[in-house]
This record gives C-alpha cells, structure tokens and sequence, in this order.
C-alpha cells in the first residue's frame, strides 16, 4: 500500500520568517495530495491541496508544489504568525482509490 | 449544516467494557471514514463505507473492532471487550465524490477522546 513520509517532525521558526513541511509518497499512481491542519484538541481540517496535473498551488500565505518525478511535495507558509501554530498533516491518495494515507504529522511552532 | 457529527465527546471506561461511538456525516456525502489518532501511530485509517456499503476495514486493528452503517445518517464503531491500548482519538469523515475518481475534501468530525482504564 501506499506509505507517506513527512519532514521533519518538529519545526520552530521566528514570526515572520517562512516554514517548510516535505513530504514523499510510495505510489507513483497517487494523484491528491492534501494538507491539513489540527489545532491542539480540534480536528483536522484541510488548508490547501494539489491535484497531479498541477505543479503549484497558492493560497495567499500558504502554497504546495508537487514534483511528480521525485514522488514527493512540499508545504510552505510564509510570513509566519503565531495562528499558524499547529500540527501539520499531508496525505495522499492513489487513483482508482477513495481513501488518504497520512503523514505522521509536523508540529509547527511559531514564536512571537 | 452543522458539519460532521460525532458522540460522545469524551468516553472514559474500564477495560473490557463494550464502547460504541458514533457518526452522523455531512447529509449527501456519499463515503464515511473512521480514523484512529494517537502520538505514536498518528492518523490511521479504519474503515470506510461508500453509500452505506464497507469497502475496506483492512485497517481495523482486531476482530474486538467492528462497524455499522445502517442508513446514509448513521454509523457506529463499536469496541468489544475494550482495553488500554485502544485509548487514542477516534474521528469520523466524510466525503462526496463528484465525479469519477474526484472527491471534494474530507471533512472531520470534532472526534472521540475514548480513554480505556
């Protein structure tokens, strides 16, 4: 089955500077690849995600790229706010199918 | 609407007790998935029904885990005997596939705190 990895784990970066999440999947058949984001206690809920007909996506501070080839794609906030502190999730999904397999998650932490 | 429903919110029990959570999705979402959330394994897929049918349970981890979709408002995943090790968040989504091999994003449920003493 599909198997996705996420980096790194833990992320801390100075308000204002910008944030980075990757992430690789197994099933070169994969074609969505949302992200979502979990506040402490709260659930997940999706912020962006990208199809694999696209390379970039951009939504105001947030954006996603995909490289098809290398099996993997990426997250980045910038201009960083202590909101944005959260435990980020990527996930994808194979054709043909219905269901997302998750990364393990980065906790972001921005700091005033 | 009022999103994806889950009860309870919380559910603390004894070990071998039978815990029954439950699901209400979005109304016209045609698929339903119950995801196990813990610090060691993160999210992890359970089960899924599409127009109230199991399509996969490969990820429910024991025969003590089972589910139910009786009607397009309604599921339930039910532990039986619990033990310890089943304490996590349970969350419930749902979906709508709009065109073949094309689903709008899945939405959460507020999730199940089951602790299992």
């Amino acid at each position: 089955g599909e198997n996705v990895e996420q980096h790194p784990s833990t992320l801390s970066v100075q308000e204002g500077d910008s944030a980075v999440i990757k992430c690789t999947y197994s099933d070169s058949a994969s074609n969505y690849f949302p992200w979502y984001k979990q506040e402490l206690g709260k659930r997940p809920q999706l912020i962006i995600d990208i199809r694999s007909n696209v390379g970039e996506k951009k939504d105001q501070r947030i954006a996603v790229t995909l490289n098809k080839t290398a099996k993997h794609f990426s997250l980045h906030i910038t201009e960083t706010q202590p909101e944005d502190s959260a435990v980020y999730f990527c996930a994808s999904r194979g054709a043909g199918s219905y269901q997302l397999t998750f990364g393990k998650g980065t906790k972001l932490s921005v700091i005033p | 609407d009022a999103g994806v429903i889950q009860s309870p919110r919380h559910e603390v029990t004894e070990m071998g007790q039978e815990v029954t959570l439950r699901c209400k999705p979005i109304s016209g979402h045609d698929y339903l998935f119950w995801y196990r959330q813990t610090m060691m394994r993160g999210l992890e897929l359970l089960i899924y029904f599409n127009n109230n049918v199991p399509i996969d349970d490969s990820g429910m981890p024991e025969d003590r885990f089972s589910a139910k979709m009786p009607n397009a408002s309604f599921s339930t995943l039910k532990i039986q005997p619990s033990e310890p090790r089943d304490s996590a968040v349970y969350f419930c989504a749902s979906s709508l596939r709009v065109a073949s091999g094309v689903h709008n994003e899945q939405f959460f449920g507020p999730g199940t705190r089951l602790t299992v003493l």
